[in-house]
């Protein structure tokens, strides 16, 4: 497996534009997270779904955060519209739930996505 | 809310010094799980601990869940360059729960 993949690996985008971030899970995990990693605040959890259905958002900061999971090998992260305080790397992770327990097995990152808004 | 404190932020050694890094949560875990980050790179999962008072060992890195579920440490012996990265733990706090609050980190340098 390639692991988790997300795209695109940098973006610099302008204040008040749409970003759209997009990860590709591990085929077969059922949960997915979107977190985003600043110097200030570390990684903090955005939102995580399980079998593509939202189970808690709660850390999303504002409403112009939304994420999607439109089937289990798709997950999008869009910003709209952007501003400079979101400039962050933001990543995303799968696993599987069977693994809960097993010292073995956690959450598999992706490489992330370096987002910078000016 | 859940919050896991850890200590320290940073961490230089001389290579071949020993280095110890203390996680605490304000609530009981179900789990605590660690992870490494190298620089520039993402975390990447080290091991799962999830029974009280649990020790484990990965060759120069040994892992430890303390009695009461709400702390825990990962010692590296003899620390090589290799080792250099910033430390993550993470915890769970349900049993069912699939939900990871992470530590703000222990950025460990290696002095060669």
């Amino acid at each position: 497996d390639a692991g988790v993949i997300q795209s695109p690996r940098h973006e610099v985008t302008e204040m008040g534009q749409e970003v759209t971030l997009r990860c590709k899970p591990i085929s077969g995990h059922d949960y997915l997270f979107w977190y985003r990693q600043t110097m200030m605040r570390g990684l903090e959890l955005l939102i995580y779904f399980n079998n593509n259905v939202p189970i808690d958002d709660s850390g999303m900061p504002e409403d112009r955060f939304s994420a999607k999971m439109p089937n289990a090998s798709f997950s999008t992260l869009k910003i709209q519209p952007s501003e400079p305080r979101d400039s962050a790397v933001y990543f995303c992770a799968s696993s599987f739930s069977s693994h809960v327990t097993d010292s073995n097995y956690g959450y598999t990152f992706g490489s992330g996505t370096r987002l910078t808004v000016v | 809310g859940q919050q896991v404190m850890q200590i320290p932020q940073y961490q230089h050694v001389q290579e071949g010094e020993d280095f110890t890094t203390y996680c605490n949560s304000s609530t009981t875990l179900s789990n605590i799980q660690w992870y490494k980050q190298r620089p520039g790179g993402h975390p990447v999962f080290l091991i799962q601990l999830v029974k009280s008072g649990e020790v484990k060992k990965q060759k120069r890195l040994t892992f430890q869940f303390g009695e009461a579920k709400k702390n825990s440490s990962l010692h590296i012996t003899a620390t090589q360059t290799t080792d250099v990265g910033t430390y993550f733990c993470a915890g769970k706090r349900g049993a069912g729960s699939y939900q990871l609050t992470f530590g703000k980190g222990t950025k460990l340098s290696v002095i060669p």
